[in-house]
């Protein structure tokens, strides 16, 4: 079965500093995969997608990057943290063949920043 | 694009009665239909979904129903339990969008009061 692990379940980092997420997936080739993040008490907001390793797609201007080094790994990264990107971050992959299938989320990383 | 429209945005019901979430989208197009239930600090999971050729689709207390001439879709949750108090999230994917991106609408904080 397809399992999808996300780390760290949580961060506090302070403005200004770096960040790097890393989400991976096992069970399954080829997946579509999804970063999003998620404001307290609010809905889901897509910040990238990926379709293959190095097809990275940005769907919300922002000072953060992702980047799909292997197959089933996708890594959200920032050079300098704002206090606006605190949030639950949450990478979800779905089959990269069939448009029918539901997306899976990880446990998700809740971020803080000082 | 695809956009999904969610109400209500609060919904607050008595132990044993009946909870209905309803969803509209405006892309005629789109032919998968998931709902995902997000408890307090953890990752939305997938309850229930229907595609576009099911009318109704059932699972225990669980049901979705799609009426795709009117563009809107309702979970229905019978003999509400405490355990149901969670956000749920329904969506909609229209079959072209690149990465099968998933759109989402702004969720329902379903409250049950035992």
């Amino acid at each position: 079965s397809q399992t999808i692990h996300q780390w760290p379940a949580t961060l506090v980092q302070p403005v200004g500093s770096p960040l790097s997420l890393e989400c991976t997936v096992e069970g399954t080739s080829n997946p579509n995969l999804y970063w999003y993040r998620q404001a307290a008490g609010r809905g889901l907001q897509l910040l990238f997608y990926s379709v293959g390793i190095g097809q990275i797609s940005s769907e919300v201007p922002q000072n953060l990057s992702a980047s799909r080094p292997q197959d089933r790994q996708f890594i959200l990264s920032s050079k300098k943290l704002l206090l606006s990107d605190s949030g639950f971050y949450l990478c979800a992959w779905s089959s990269g063949q069939k448009g029918d299938q539901p997306q899976h989320f990880g446990d998700g990383t809740r971020l803080s920043i000082l | 694009g695809e956009n999904v429209e969610q109400h209500p945005s609060t919904l607050s019901v008595q132990e044993g009665d009946s909870a209905v979430i309803k969803c509209t989208y405006s892309d005629s197009a789109s032919n998968y239909f998931p709902w995902y239930k997000q408890e307090l600090g953890k990752r939305p999971q997938l309850i229930i979904d229907i595609r576009s050729n099911v009318g109704e689709k059932k699972d225990q207390r669980i049901a979705v129903t799609l009426n795709k001439t009117a563009k809107h879709f309702s979970l229905h949750i019978t003999e509400t339990q405490p355990e149901d108090s969670a956000v749920y999230f329904c969506a909609a994917r229209p079959p072209y969008t690149g990465g099968f991106k998933t759109i989402f609408g702004a969720g329902t904080r379903l409250f049950v009061k035992a």
